[in-house]
């Protein structure tokens, strides 16, 4: 069964500074989402990851993707409060069960001014 | 021009009652899915569906049943709700062999009482 991992759950940290939000997952795959939730609201879909060394850039937010290691990454870069939402990040892997994606459990992040 | 739509948006009704969710998407995608999202923001697959196969996730109890009439709806029926099933419920597309990202609808809540 694939496990999707992500670290921390939860972040509160303030406008102007980096960080990192970690996705790890336990199945080889090479097709990775990133979906941001504001609260009440859909998923909107932030980057596609189809090949390991991707990287994607939109505005303050960058994706990576490490196939190797199972590994992706989203940065955020002088952060502001409009960033503040639930991301999450997504695999899809086709090796049984109901195709689809696979979820991490979401990190909550408040950018506080 | 929205590209995937739900109704209802907001759902209350009584335990034992037999409810269905709609959901409609003019992307001219052929596979379309339902997520189940529970209180704690963790979202789940629970069906994927194109022209050729439905998939389903084998924790999905059979009350649940997904009914495609035609390419750009897939409908969830859900029979005898109950408490557990309350929830927010996400329709989603995503044209198979591009293996593009997938687009939600706008979810509907479920409120089982």
């Amino acid at each position: 069964e694939l496990k999707v991992e992500q670290n921390p759950l939860f972040l509160s940290m303030q406008e102007g500074k980096n960080y990192t939000i970690y996705c790890n997952y336990s199945t080889t795959s090479d097709r990775l989402y990133w979906y941001r939730q504001d609260p009440g609201k859909s998923l909107e879909s932030l980057f596609v990851l189809l090949s390991n060394g991707a990287v994607k850039q939109e505005g303050r937010l960058m994706a990576s993707l490490d196939t190797k290691a199972r590994l992706s990454t989203l940065h955020i870069t002088a952060a502001v409060h409009d960033l503040s939402a639930t991301y999450f990040c997504a695999v899809d892997w086709r090796g049984g069960g109901a195709d689809g994606l696979t979820f991490g459990k979401g990190t909550h992040l408040i950018i506080q001014p | 021009d929205t590209a995937v739509s739900q109704t209802p948006k907001y759902l209350v009704t009584q335990m034992g009652n037999d409810k269905s969710i709609k959901c409609e998407q003019n992307l001219g995608h052929d596979t379309m899915y339902w997520y189940k999202q529970d209180s704690k923001k963790f979202l789940k697959i629970m069906f994927s569906y194109n022209n050729k196969e439905l998939i389903i996730n084998e924790t999905v109890p059979n009350r649940f049943s997904p009914k495609s009439p035609d390419k750009a709806h897939l409908n969830l029926h859900i029979n005898s709700l109950e408490l557990g099933d309350s929830a927010v419920y996400f329709c989603a597309s995503s044209q198979e062999v591009v293996l593009s990202e997938q687009y939600f609808g706008p979810g509907t809540r479920l409120t089982v009482t």
